[in-house]
């Protein structure tokens, strides 16, 4: 199974600050990479696929990028409605792979 | 809309079957790859098994594999899992969800999920 190693596990951060979350894939899984946030009690919302394209209705401050088998999200301007834990999923093969998750706080 | 309601959850024994439904609706049902994920606070989250279009591909995580099995009725625009021998460890908020147009490598939504509780 493809291993998807989420840094880190917790983070808080100022409002408008930069904020970025990265996954480390265990082998080359292309652009078959996917980011999702979810907020308490609710399931998870789609944010980037293929790596950096954004998913229809997401604010242009979430970018997703890749270095090799490292890839990255970012959040330009943290706002108010960002808070929640974001996770990593590899799609390259079966099993699909989730990260750890990254919880994310208003300092 | 995109909407997609699971059901069937609830308290099962171990060794018992219980089969959730996902009904879907504000989208072509026959044309998309459905899923089923579950989440736990310990193991996070993790893909359980995927269906394609119609129903003719089916895939599962190797701990369920043999046990569960994901099927779908365009008719009715519903997918379902049935699980059955179900164990302790398949304790869990099982979400339904959609893969995007072609695909079976992301999820593209999801519902609100439904628990399924494993306990004597």
């Amino acid at each position: 199974d493809i291993q998807m190693t989420q840094s880190p596990a917790s983070l808080s951060a100022s409002l408008e600050e930069i904020v970025t979350i990265t996954c480390q894939a265990s082998q080359d899984i292309g652009n078959w990479l996917a980011w999702y946030q979810q907020k308490p009690g609710k399931s998870p919302q789609l944010l980037i696929y293929g790596a950096t394209s954004l998913a229809d209705g997401v604010p242009s401050r979430f970018s997703g990028s890749r270095s090799g088998t490292q890839y990255s999200l970012k959040i330009s301007r943290l706002q108010v409605e960002d808070p929640g834990i974001y996770y990593c999923l590899q799609g390259y093969s079966a099993p699909l792979t989730f990260g750890s998750g990254t919880k994310l706080e208003i300092k | 809309e995109v909407q997609l309601v699971e059901s069937g959850g609830g308290l099962v024994q171990p060794g018992r079957s219980l089969k959730l439904s996902c009904a879907a609706s504000g989208f072509t049902f026959s044309n998309y790859g459905m899923a089923w994920v579950r989440q736990t606070p310990t193991k996070g989250l993790e893909w359980v098994a995927s269906i394609s279009t119609g129903g003719g591909n089916t895939y599962y995580r190797d701990s369920v594999k043999g046990r569960f099995t994901i099927s779908r009725d365009n008719a009715k625009n519903t997918q379902y899992l049935q699980m059955d021998s179900l164990r302790s460890e398949d304790t869990a908020t099982y979400y339904c969800a959609r893969h995007p147009p072609g695909y079976l490598n992301w999820f593209a939504y999801w519902g609100q999920g439904t628990l399924v509780t494993v306990s004597s």
